[in-house]
């Protein structure tokens, strides 16, 4: 079956770094996405991998190895704003996409 | 990125009643759209995927009777609660995707409470 997998609660202090890991299996697989999520909205989007490797947009990083079945989130320079939920999402052979139940990131100053 | 506006917000409505969510792709085309579920302190589910045109495929225990879905244009998707009942309120949420595309935009959600 396909599956995500990720930490349900994670807690790290304002300036910190966080690394969020998610494991994944798909049917095919076409990519994993990154999605913030603050309680009572929507997703926005974060990132997205389809090779092998690290990808940085400022303070927020997000790495993939396909051999592995393995991404993870880096945040740095936390921010109080950033507590919120991590949604990680694979997108499968038919291009759906499977959802983890999301980390919730507790900031603490 | 893209904008995807979905609306209304928030609504209430009263037990037996049907509500009509929108979600509109502002400046894309929105060959497929997803409609999605979440629960408080879960992640989204997918309840249906609708390609523009076509009727919506549903995912298995979702009634399509139930959550009617219209995708008539490339730019507008349409999710109908009917008979709405107390246990329908939820966050419900959409997003879009463009043909060829791989990342889907989403709409701000609407959360629904039936009372």
């Amino acid at each position: 079956g396909q599956n995500i997998d990720q930490p349900t609660e994670m807690t790290a202090t304002e300036g910190a770094i966080v690394q969020i890991n998610c494991t994944y299996q798909t049917s095919g697989f076409n990519g994993l996405f990154w999605y913030q999520q603050h309680a009572g909205e929507a997703p926005t989007f974060l990132s997205y991998n389809v090779l092998d490797g690290l990808e940085e947009k400022g303070r927020f990083s997000s790495f993939l190895s396909r051999s592995k079945g393995y991404s993870y989130l880096l945040l740095k320079e936390l921010q109080m704003k950033d507590s919120a939920s991590y949604l990680c999402a694979a997108l499968d052979s038919n291009y759906q996409l499977i959802w983890g139940a999301g980390t919730k990131l507790i900031i603490k100053p | 990125g893209a904008v995807v506006s979905q609306h209304p917000s928030r609504v209430i409505c009263k037990s037996g009643t049907s509500v009509k969510i929108e979600c509109r792709s502002l400046d894309f085309q929105a060959t497929t759209m997803f409609w999605y579920r979440q629960f408080p302190k879960k992640s989204l589910m997918l309840m249906a995927t609708s390609n523009e045109g076509s009727k919506a495929t549903y995912e298995q225990g979702v009634e399509k009777d139930k959550f009617l879905i219209n995708h008539a244009s490339l730019t507008l998707s349409t999710l109908t609660v009917t008979s709405a009942h107390p246990e329908d309120s939820s966050f419900y949420i959409c997003s879009a995707r463009g043909n060829g595309d791989t990342e889907a935009f989403f709409g701000q959600g609407t959360r629904l409470t039936v009372v």
